[in-house]
């Protein structure tokens, strides 16, 4: 099966400041999404980015398919993005159905 | 929006009961999964259904089953709960096949004493 790395595995940062979430995976994808774990363990959708740039106000995310991985990028970080943030791929071999595989995770602390 | 729901937030259950999870969608999506995820081994994939009635097991599909009656409804059902099973529960659904972005419940914290 495709294999999904991700990096750092623990993160702490002081707000206002700025940081990259790296995502490897090991074959070629239909899909994959960037997600935030909440403390309640809801997974929030934060981008659908199987290739290309896209941003959503402070987070950003670039994905270079031919070079299996992806960035998110956190920009002026706030107390709330605290919390694990995972990367998830579909792989594009066969009739996958959307079947995620995911890494398994960045935990993000952000002091005030 | 698309709203994916979960019968319970928190569960406590005793060893050998039989115990029903369910999961509804609202956005009339073919595909359903459900999700286990436990410290240190992240989310593995345990069933998933792609249309009524069809199911296909995920990685870890063992003293799990479920039900697809209706295309808006996939149940997690433990036969005999045990103590490996405890766990947080995830139901996520998605449009199609290939490619379509996928969308999760706010999850299910289940105990097994």
């Amino acid at each position: 099966g495709i294999q999904v790395e991700q990096s750092p595995p623990d993160l702490i940062l002081q707000e206002g400041a700025n940081s990259t979430l790296r995502c490897n995976f090991s074959d070629s994808v239909n899909n994959l999404q960037w997600f935030h774990q909440n403390p309640w363990g809801q997974l929030i959708n934060l981008f659908y980015i199987p290739s290309g740039t896209k941003q959503n106000g402070r987070l950003s995310a670039t994905t270079v398919a031919t070079e299996r991985y992806s960035l998110l990028y956190i920009s002026s970080s706030q107390t709330t993005d605290s919390g694990v943030y995972f990367c998830a791929v579909e792989h594009a071999g066969g009739t996958s159905y959307g079947k995620l595989t995911f890494g398994q995770g960045t935990i993000l602390t952000v002091h005030p | 929006d698309v709203k994916v729901t979960q019968s319970s937030r928190y569960l406590v259950k005793r060893t050998g009961e039989k115990v029903f999870l369910e999961c509804v969608q609202d956005m009339d999506h073919e595909n359903m999964f459900w999700y286990r995820q436990d410290p240190g081994l992240g989310l593995r994939l345990i069933y998933f259904s792609y249309d009524v009635k069809m199911k296909e097991k995920g990685d870890i599909p063992e003293g799990y089953s479920v039900s697809r009656e209706k295309k808006e409804r996939f149940s997690l059902i433990l036969e005999s709960a045990s103590t490996n099973q405890t766990s947080m529960y995830l139901c996520a659904s998605s449009a199609s096949t290939g490619g379509y972005e996928q969308y999760f419940g706010p999850g299910t914290r289940l105990t097994v004493t």
